[in-house]
């Protein structure tokens, strides 16, 4: 069965470094969604792709946060630098056809 | 700002029960309604998928529904196992964003022996 594929699974970082994460979408999924997940608190869209374009990104704080897809497959996401209020559970998922998601295990990342 | 109330936020009961976990969210735009399971430090696991056309979906012990004039969805977990010990989230779109989820914060279940 395709799945959703995220890495790394888990990554401590310290404050003001660099940190990205990668995800693979099930194969011929268009559209991409990145969550992050504060612990306790519910699912919050960062970033929304159609193919290699952004379609929402409202919610990402661009002064330390990037997303790319450059061939509208994978998608990396970035955080420069990291603060200690990132540390959460950051989550991709892929739609076929913008109704059902199918998630990836997620990274859960630490901010020291 | 799209509001999802999921109730109870906790819930802790004995194997065998009959259980409904509550969504209720104030939004009257709501298109398709999806329930999801997620397990400690793990991703999301798709349950049940509600589209905008229907009223209610089933898989095995579960059985999700959704009245959108009264803003409510309710998941329906019979015979309740320890293997269902989860977080259960549940989260809808608009239709019009491309499936942009909006999710609730969740009720943590637990299932004892």
């Amino acid at each position: 069965e395709a799945e959703v594929a995220q890495s790394p699974r888990y990554k401590i970082t310290e404050k003001s470094q660099a940190v990205a994460f990668w995800c693979d979408p099930i194969s011929g999924h268009a559209t991409l969604y990145w969550y992050r997940q504060i612990l306790g608190q519910g699912l919050e869209l960062l970033v929304q792709f159609q193919d290699e374009s952004v379609v929402d990104d409202s919610q990402l704080p661009k002064d330390r946060f990037s997303a790319e897809r450059l061939k509208g497959v994978d998608s990396t996401l970035k955080i420069q630098p990291a603060e200690l209020g990132d540390s959460a559970m950051y989550l991709c998922a892929s739609s076929l056809a913008g109704i059902e998601q199918y998630f990836g295990p997620g990274t859960r990342l630490t901010v020291t | 700002k799209q509001e999802v109330t999921q109730i109870p936020a906790a819930l802790s009961v004995p194997e065998g029960e009959n259980l409904v976990l509550n969504c209720s969210f104030t939004d009257s735009a709501i298109y398709n309604l999806q329930w999801f399971r997620q397990d400690p430090g793990k991703g999301l696991t798709s349950l049940l998928l509600i589209q905008s056309s229907q009223r209610e979906q089933t898989s095995g012990r579960l059985n999700a529904s959704l009245d959108k004039s009264s803003g409510r969805s309710t998941l329906y977990i019979a015979a309740s196992q320890p293997g269902d010990s989860a977080t259960y989230l549940c989260a809808f779109d608009r239709g019009s964003t491309l499936g942009r989820l909006y999710f609730g914060r969740g009720t943590q279940l637990t299932v004892w022996p």
